[in-house]
C-alpha cells in the first residue's frame, strides 16, 4: 500500500536550516509529481511547494521562495525540502503528499504522510 | 492567485442533521479543479471530493459536492459521529490554494 513517511523535523533557531525528507513506498514514485503542504499550530493548510516527476519543474508559495528548495531522488524513492533562513512563521507540521494520478499536477492530493513538526524558536 | 473563502467558520449541528459548507473563490475556477478535504485532530487531511463533485475512493454517499464558477458547496446529508471535523476546500491545477477551513462541531 502507498506509504509516505516524513522525517527531519525538529527545533531550530531563527536563521537556521533544516532538511526534511519523505520516504515513499507502495507506488511508482518516479511517475508522480510530489507536494509539500504545511500547517501551523491551530491553523489551516498551506501549500508550500511541488516538484514534477523528473524534477524539471518546481514551484513555491511566495513566502518561501528563495529560502526553500524542493528536490527528489527517484532512485531512492525520496522527496526532500531544504529549508534555509527559517523564521518563526515557518513553524508548522510539514506534510508530503501525492496526487491522485501520475504525470500531472492537475489532481488533488489523495495520499499524505503523517507529517513532521518544525519549530523555529530561539 | 485564487483566494478561497469558506463559510461559516464553525457549524454547530447534531448527528443526523444536514451540513452545508460553502467555499467562494475570488475568481472563476477553471477546469473544475476544486477539491474538499476532511481533517481530524492529530491526523493528516483526507481527500473527500475532487473535480467539484466526484467522491474519492471509499467516501460515503452522504458526502456530495456541487457548484461552478466561484461558488462551491460540500453537503453532508446526515451527519454521522465520525463526520465532526474540519473541512477544507482547495483549488489545484494552475495554482494551489486552500480555504481557511470550516469546523463542524457537535451541538
Amino acid at each position: 500500500q502507498v506509504q509516505l513517511v516524513e522525517s527531519g523535523g525538529g527545533l531550530v533557531k531563527p536563521g537556521g536550516s533544516l532538511r526534511l525528507s519523505c520516504a515513499a513506498s507502495g507506488f511508482s514514485f518516479s511517475d508522480y509529481y510530489m507536494t509539500w503542504v504545511r500547517q501551523a499550530p491551530g491553523k489551516g493548510l498551506e501549500w508550500v511547494s511541488h516538484i514534477s516527476s523528473r524534477s524539471s519543474f518546481t514551484n513555491y508559495t511566495d513566502s518561501v521562495k528563495g529560502r526553500f528548495t524542493v528536490s527528489r531522488d527517484n532512485a531512492k524513492n525520496s522527496l526532500y525540502l531544504q529549508m534555509n533562513n527559517l523564521t518563526p512563521e515557518d513553524t508548522a507540521v510539514y506534510y508530503c503528499a501525492r496526487p491522485l494520478a501520475a504525470y500531472s499536477n492537475n489532481w488533488p492530493l489523495d495520499f499524505w504522510g503523517q507529517g513532521t513538526l518544525v519549530t523555529v524558536s530561539s | 492567485e485564487i483566494v478561497l473563502t469558506q463559510s461559516p467558520g464553525t457549524l454547530s449541528l447534531s448527528p443526523g442533521e444536514r451540513a452545508t459548507l460553502s467555499c467562494r473563490a475570488s475568481q472563476s475556477v477553471s477546469g473544475r479543479y476544486l477539491a474538499w478535504y476532511q481533517q481530524k485532530p492529530g491526523q493528516a487531511p483526507r481527500l473527500l471530493m475532487y473535480a467539484v463533485s466526484i467522491r474519492a475512493t471509499g467516501i460515503p454517499e452522504r458526502f456530495s459536492g456541487s457548484g461552478s464558477g466561484t461558488d462551491f458547496t460540500l453537503t453532508i446529508s446526515r451527519l454521522e459521529p465520525e463526520d465532526f471535523a474540519v473541512y477544507y476546500c482547495q483549488h489545484y491545477g494552475s495554482s494551489w490554494t486552500f480555504g481557511q477551513g470550516t469546523k463542524v462541531e457537535i451541538k
